[in-house]
């Protein structure tokens, strides 16, 4: 059964900063792996899907690798801006693919 | 980009009344919908995949009889809470499914429970 952790849960940091946020999963067999912004009370923003056949996707100053050997995303947050500040969830497909397990999620605050 | 929508946003009701949520996507049709809900500072946790034309599948442990859940049409699924309980009260997210492995987001359904 697949289980997708997440770490930090929570972070603080100063404008201007680069960033990493964790994410690990248990089923290496995954054809994909997503993160996703949410502010609070919102849903949920697709920021980065990385295929299992890829080993990472950049948008902006987002970057998330994907390593499925170790079972392990990262999403790399470059040059942090107040405005970055929501909770990151990376979700992996569960026991079919069309199902999504979710991270615990980490709740980002970047301080002006 | 896909859009998917709920309706409504926000609502409150009293215990024992029920209360129904839409999910439609709004320029694509969707054979599958998901249905999530995320209690406060917690991740979301998949309840029931939603099939046009066939019955729902639930997640171990959510009550069928207490969460209704319907897909009359390619572009709408509904969830019914039934008898709502304040225990019921969380955010409520829908996602369609676009391709193999892709879903589009609904924007949520905060419900309170009174």
């Amino acid at each position: 059964k697949q289980e997708v952790t997440q770490i930090p849960a929570a972070l603080s940091v100063p404008e201007g900063e680069n960033l990493v946020l964790n994410c690990s999963f248990t089923d290496s067999a995954i054809y994909n792996l997503q993160w996703f912004r949410q502010d609070p009370g919102k849903g949920l923003t697709s920021l980065l899907l990385i295929q299992s056949s890829q080993r990472e996707q950049t948008s902006g100053r987002l970057n998330a690798s994907l390593d499925k050997s170790s079972g392990r995303s990262t999403l790399y947050i470059a040059a942090s801006q107040p405005g970055d500040s929501a909770t990151y969830l990376c979700a992996a497909p569960g026991d079919s693919s069309y199902k999504l397990i979710f991270g615990s999620g980490t709740r980002l605050l970047v301080r002006p | 980009g896909a859009v998917v929508s709920q309706h409504p946003s926000r609502v409150i009701c009293k215990s024992g009344t029920s209360v129904k949520i839409e999910c439609r996507s709004l320029d694509f049709q969707a054979t599958t919908m998901f249905w999530y809900r995320q209690f406060p500072k917690q991740s979301l946790m998949l309840m029931a995949t939603s099939n046009e034309g066939s019955k729902a599948t639930y997640e171990q442990g959510v009550e069928k009889d207490k969460f209704l859940i319907n897909h009359a049409s390619l572009t709408l699924s509904t969830l019914t809470v039934t008898s709502a309980h304040p225990e019921d009260s969380s955010f409520y997210i829908c996602s369609a499914r676009t391709g193999p492995y892709e879903q589009y987001f609904g924007p949520g359904t905060r419900l309170t429970v009174t």
